[in-house]
């Protein structure tokens, strides 16, 4: 089965400070993209980061960053300096490129952001 | 206009009314998706479409009618729907359906009366 369980439903932290969200997932396939997405109150799934499956290297963009364990099956996102603005939603996906480009999603960890 | 945009942005309709959510990207992709995210679950698949050929019906009712006229546009037509299919509806394109990264627009919050 082809699932992402995001085991944190809410975290805080204070400004800048980084925080952690953890994702892991579960697939047999060898060909898979995993991403994060913030959603604001607002209700905007806003893009952050993409790692695939056979990228040796994390995935970095600006404060950022996937910590992929491939043998653990993780994804975790780091958020450098965070900021107020972080507060938010925040969800892992999963893709395959033979599957349509379905992608499955977690059930979002909810950040707070405390000044 | 830029990325991904959806309107109206809410909408408030009975159970027998008809009403159609629009989205269009202005991103060049050749990919476009509907999912619903209703309180407290994960986003659910609806359709997909590549090319404007519709590839995925994640088993949606027929209450909910996709339509994709060219690449830019993607048409969700509602009719007839119950209560619980008020929910957040997201739009959102890529450049194919192969896993690229999908992009999403602002999402039109639907609920019926």
């Amino acid at each position: 089965a082809q699932k992402i369980t995001q085991t944190q439903p809410g975290m805080f932290v204070q400004e800048k400070e980084a925080v952690t969200l953890d994702c892991t997932y579960d697939t047999s396939d060898q060909s898979y993209g995993l991403f994060w997405y913030k959603q604001p109150s607002s209700g905007e799934m806003i893009f952050l980061i993409y790692q695939g499956s056979y990228d040796e290297q994390n995935a970095t963009e600006g404060r950022y960053s996937l910590n992929f364990q491939k043998a653990r099956k993780s994804a975790n996102l780091v958020i450098s300096a965070s900021q107020l603005g972080d507060s938010a939603m925040y969800f892992c996906a999963m893709s395959f490129y033979n599957q349509g480009g379905k992608l499955i999603f977690g059930q979002g960890t909810e950040l707070s952001v405390k000044p | 206009e830029t990325g991904v945009t959806q309107t109206p942005r809410h909408l408030v309709m009975g159970m027998t009314n008809k009403k159609s959510l629009k989205c269009e990207q202005h991103l060049g992709h050749n990919a476009m998706y509907w999912y619903k995210q209703s309180a407290k679950k994960p986003l659910e698949l609806m359709f997909v479409y590549n090319f404007k050929e519709q590839t995925e019906n994640n088993s949606v009712p027929s209450r909910f009618s996709p339509e994709c006229p060219n690449s830019s546009h993607l048409f969700l037509h509602l009719h007839t729907l119950q209560p619980e299919d008020s929910a957040l509806y997201l739009c959102a394109s890529s450049q194919e359906s192969r896993g690229d990264t999908q992009y999403f627009g602002p999402g039109t919050r639907l609920t019926v009366l």
